[in-house]
């Protein structure tokens, strides 16, 4: 089955600087990767994803890279601000199928003000 | 905008008692997970279900779990003799057909004593 490592599982940086988490999954037949927030005490909320025919996707200061021949992926924070502190999951899917997310192990972002 | 409501939020039972948590995906979805989240760890795979039967399942999904669909609205996890190592978050998941975005609802904090 599918595995998803995630990098840092820790991760501070001040406000206004850039944040970067990377996954790396195993399974070359994923090709849906989208990319969760949680906020203390709530449900994974999809803040951004990518699909596999595409190398980078952006959204406002959230970014997302692929690269599927390293099967690697990456968000990209920039300008960071105090709300956007949370544990952020990567994960990984084979879209069309009922097969389910895996997901990665979570990244604890703080961002200091 | 439509999103997965989860009922109750909080359930505090009984070593050995039985919990039914429920949840109300979207209404045009058509792929139904739980996942369960212990806590300060990942989020964890525990069944998914389509076209009204048992898709996909975790090796956490034993005999003690059972999901059912009712009715046309309601998705529901049951948890026959609960233990102690089952406290955790539970969170339901749905998906439209064909696409690759999950929704997530705020979850069930389940808590045995």
């Amino acid at each position: 089955g599918e595995n998803v490592e995630q990098h840092p599982s820790t991760l501070s940086v001040q406000e206004g600087d850039s944040a970067v988490i990377k996954c790396t999954y195993s399974d070359s037949a994923s090709n849906y990767f989208p990319w969760y927030k949680q906020e203390l005490g709530k449900g994974p909320q999809l803040i951004i994803d990518i699909r596999s025919n595409v190398g980078e996707k952006k959204d406002q200061r959230i970014a997302v890279t692929l690269n599927k021949t390293a099967k690697h992926f990456s968000l990209h924070i920039t300008e960071t601000q105090p709300e956007d502190s949370a544990v952020y999951f990567c994960a990984a899917f084979l879209s069309g199928s009922a097969r389910q997310l895996t997901f990665g192990s979570g990244t604890q972002l703080t961002v200091l003000p | 905008e439509p999103e997965v409501t989860q009922t109750p939020s909080h359930q505090v039972t009984q070593m050995g008692q039985e919990v039914i948590l429920r949840c109300v995906p979207i209404s045009n979805h058509l792929y139904f997970y739980w996942y369960r989240q212990i806590l300060g760890q990942k989020v964890e795979f525990l069944v998914s279900f389509y076209n009204n039967e048992i898709s996909e399942k975790s090796e956490i999904f034993d005999d003690q779990f059972s999901v059912e669909r009712p009715d046309g609205s309601n998705f529901t996890l049951k948890i026959r003799s609960t233990k102690l190592e089952d406290s955790a978050m539970y969170f339901c998941a749905s998906r439209a057909q064909g696409a690759g975005e999950a929704f997530f609802g705020q979850g069930t904090r389940l808590t045995v004593v």
